[in-house]
């Protein structure tokens, strides 16, 4: 069975911090697709990122970058020099090659005070 | 590119009464699509794969007479609460997946309708 852990249930900094966002997964697959998503207050799915898993290279998107360690089954997200607007609820999610579910984990609950 | 849509975007009934929620795949082919459900600060719970021109197949404790999904077209998917009661209320969301995806299992989400049961 797959599963998603995000540790973190809420999390608050001041705006310009910078801000790490904990994923851990477990799967039995050798294959498999790992993904962010920000739900705003309105409710909307957000696509962040999607990971393969036989890709181990770290990604930065402008103030975020995501850090994939297959040997701690990690995937976190960070945020840096944090503004109001990454208040959200952010999801990380896994599914595998020939399983189209998303399993997805509980979410963090990000605000950021101006 | 890969825009989903639903329909309505929110529905306020009364207990007893049907509710249809529309999933449309606008720019795109979509032969699976998933419905999640979303109670307030919680996660998004799978409730059913939809398939185009198949049943759809629901998770374990998903009732399939409650929740009816048709899946007729490779761009709509239906999801009807059938004798909405209040314990219904809540945050309905789909996806879809693009056929020219790949093996990505990337998955395309509508923007959620909010279902309140009176």
């Amino acid at each position: 069975a797959q599963k998603v852990t995000q540790a973190q249930t809420e999390i608050s900094v001041v705006e310009k911090e910078d801000v790490t966002l904990d994923c851990v997964y477990e799967t039995r697959d050798t294959t498999y697709y790992l993904f962010w998503y920000k739900q705003p207050p309105s409710g909307e799915l957000v696509f962040l990122i999607r990971r393969n898993s036989f890709d181990e290279q770290n990604e930065i998107s402008g103030r975020y970058s995501w850090n994939f360690q297959k040997s701690t089954s990690s995937f976190n997200f960070t945020i840096t020099a944090s503004q109001v607007v990454d208040s959200a609820v952010y999801f990380c999610a896994l599914s595998s090659l020939g399983n189209e579910k998303l399993t997805f984990g509980t979410g963090t609950r990000l605000t950021i005070i101006p | 590119g890969a825009v989903v849509s639903q329909h309505p975007s929110w529905v306020i009934c009364k207990s007893g009464t049907s509710v249809k929620i529309e999933c449309r795949s606008l720019d795109f082919q979509a032969t699976t699509m998933f419905w999640y459900r979303q109670f307030p600060k919680q996660s998004l719970m799978l409730m059913a794969t939809s398939n185009e021109g198949s049943k759809a197949t629901y998770e374990q404790g998903v009732e399939k007479d409650k929740f009816l999904i048709n899946h007729a077209s490779l761009t709509l998917s239906t999801l009807t609460v059938t004798s909405a009661h209040p314990e219904d209320s809540s945050f309905y969301i789909c996806s879809a997946r693009d056929m020219a995806s790949g093996s990505y299992n990337e998955q395309f989400f509508g923007p959620g309708t909010r279902l309140t049961v009176l």
